[in-house]
């Protein structure tokens, strides 16, 4: 089983819409989790940590069940701009990052 | 504050030949890693350096990859002799992870592109 799994979509939406995705983590051990942004032909940024209670950062909201092991971001008001692959990353200990193969999010005029 | 440096940004190679690829963290970072990002999934760990030590590299192959960060700073990956699945994105990346969750940020560099023919 992978580490981190996700939807690879990719989820096509009109501007303006939400759009939603999850991520599922095998270890249960895991500390800390994040989501990452990767433009095409680029390298990964960090979007937004993922805090236990739940965190928005305007117009992302990111979630964490830690009973279910999944972890979810929510985008509103989607621009053009949002355009991107999303990759869900756990830290499992020892200061590294495991990364999904990401999440493809297509915004369209 | 300058970013992570990478070079080459691309290089084409034969099979079995060999290549080596550069990194310069951001300034102060003590850790520094290696991925290797397959096109279609996500960034692979190859390696970690805790200054000039290495904290894992059990997904890095050994019998034909090496790294080595001598003094601590800039690091270079090598690949010796290179086969065709090797052909993806390097990425450096560094960190100065304090403990606090927000100091598990890694700052990546623009990558390496190589393909292997």
């Amino acid at each position: 089983r992978k580490e981190v799994e996700q939807d690879p979509g990719p989820f096509n939406v009109p501007e303006g819409a939400t759009v939603a995705f999850n991520c599922t983590y095998s270890n249960s051990a895991s500390q800390s989790f994040f989501w990452y942004r990767q433009d095409c032909r680029k390298e990964p940024k960090l979007l937004m940590s993922v805090y236990s209670s739940g965190n928005e950062d305007g117009r992302f909201t990111a979630q964490l069940n830690r009973a279910s092991q999944y972890i979810s971001l929510l985008i509103r008001d989607s621009k053009l701009s949002d355009s991107a692959t999303y990759l869900c990353v756990v830290n499992p200990g020892d200061y590294k990052l495991s990364f999904g193969a990401g999440t493809t999010v297509t915004v369209r005029a | 504050e300058a970013g992570v440096a990478q070079s080459p940004r691309y290089k084409i190679i034969e099979k079995r030949q060999s290549v080596a690829f550069w990194c310069n963290p951001i300034s102060g970072h003590a850790t520094l890693y290696w991925y290797q990002q397959i096109l279609g999934q996500g960034p692979k760990l190859l390696i970690q350096f805790q200054n000039n030590g290495v904290v894992d590299d059990s997904q890095l192959p050994k019998d034909r990859f090496s790294a080595e960060r001598l003094k601590g700073v800039d690091s270079t990956l090598k690949i010796q002799p290179a086969k065709l699945e090797d052909s993806a994105v390097y990425l450096c990346a560094s960190s100065s992870p304090t403990g606090e969750v927000r100091t598990y940020e890694q700052y990546f560099g623009p990558g390496t592109r190589l393909t292997v023919t």
